[in-house]
């Protein structure tokens, strides 16, 4: 596709249950990360995949988020026991190689936990 | 641990003014810096980017200086339009693999 796309746009979910977001990178891109952003901050770092493989899984907050890029191309973050604070919007970014590239930021899903 | 500052956290101007938006990071180690800009409900749009090694990244009414060793950067924008009005984010990334980003400023232009 032309850009980096990512699924739901909106997710509404209760206390303790699982959610699944998903990440359409740019075509051929083999650097995708995930980032989080809270209302009125920029975004912090989650992780960080170099084709199929987390390289740095530093950002994640704990346990409960867990994410997978098993062929290389399209990502799942994964969030278990989901909390009131995990709400927030959850973007994704690709670039083509990695930290001397541009990266390209999807519209992010905006998560709300009840 | 790299901190970014922006100021101001908003700024609102009349349309045609030249403005400037400051980012400030304490870690001058450093691959490079990236300005995007973020419409209301949006993802992010990258402006420009300054690799470490450079001092300064134009795309047209656009300007972006780095100075490593003060840990400082700057956002020119010249004659600025209503069309401009959104949140401006400075991002550092320390290392291969993340980006640490500034808390954003928050423009308005006034038509």
């Amino acid at each position: 596709g032309a850009g980096v796309s990512q699924t739901p746009s909106n997710k509404v979910t209760e206390k303790g249950k699982y959610v699944e977001l998903r990440c359409d990178p740019i075509s051929g891109h083999t650097a995708l990360y995930w980032y989080r952003q809270s209302l009125g901050q920029g975004p912090e770092f989650l992780i960080y995949f170099q084709g199929t493989g987390a390289a740095d899984d530093s950002g994640l907050p704990n346990d409960r988020f867990f994410a997978v890029r098993p062929e290389g191309s399209v990502s799942t973050l994964k969030i278990q026991r989901t909390e009131r604070g995990d709400s927030a919007v959850y973007l994704c970014a690709s670039s083509s190689q990695g930290s001397q590239d541009t990266q390209y930021f999807g519209p992010g899903t905006r998560l709300t936990v009840l | 641990k790299q901190e970014v500052t922006q100021i101001p956290a908003a700024l609102s101007v009349p349309e045609g003014e030249n403005l400037v938006l400051n980012c400030s990071f304490t870690d001058s180690a450093i691959y490079n810096l990236q300005w995007f800009r973020q419409d209301p409900g949006k993802g992010l749009t990258s402006l420009l980017l300054i690799q470490s090694s450079q001092r300064e990244q134009t795309s047209g009414r656009l300007n972006a200086s780095l100075d490593k060793s003060s840990g400082r950067s700057t956002l020119y924008i010249a004659a600025s339009q209503p069309g401009d009005s959104a949140t401006y984010l400075c991002a550092v990334r320390p290392n291969n693999n993340d980006m640490r980003f500034g808390a954003g400023t928050r423009l308005t232009v006034k038509p």
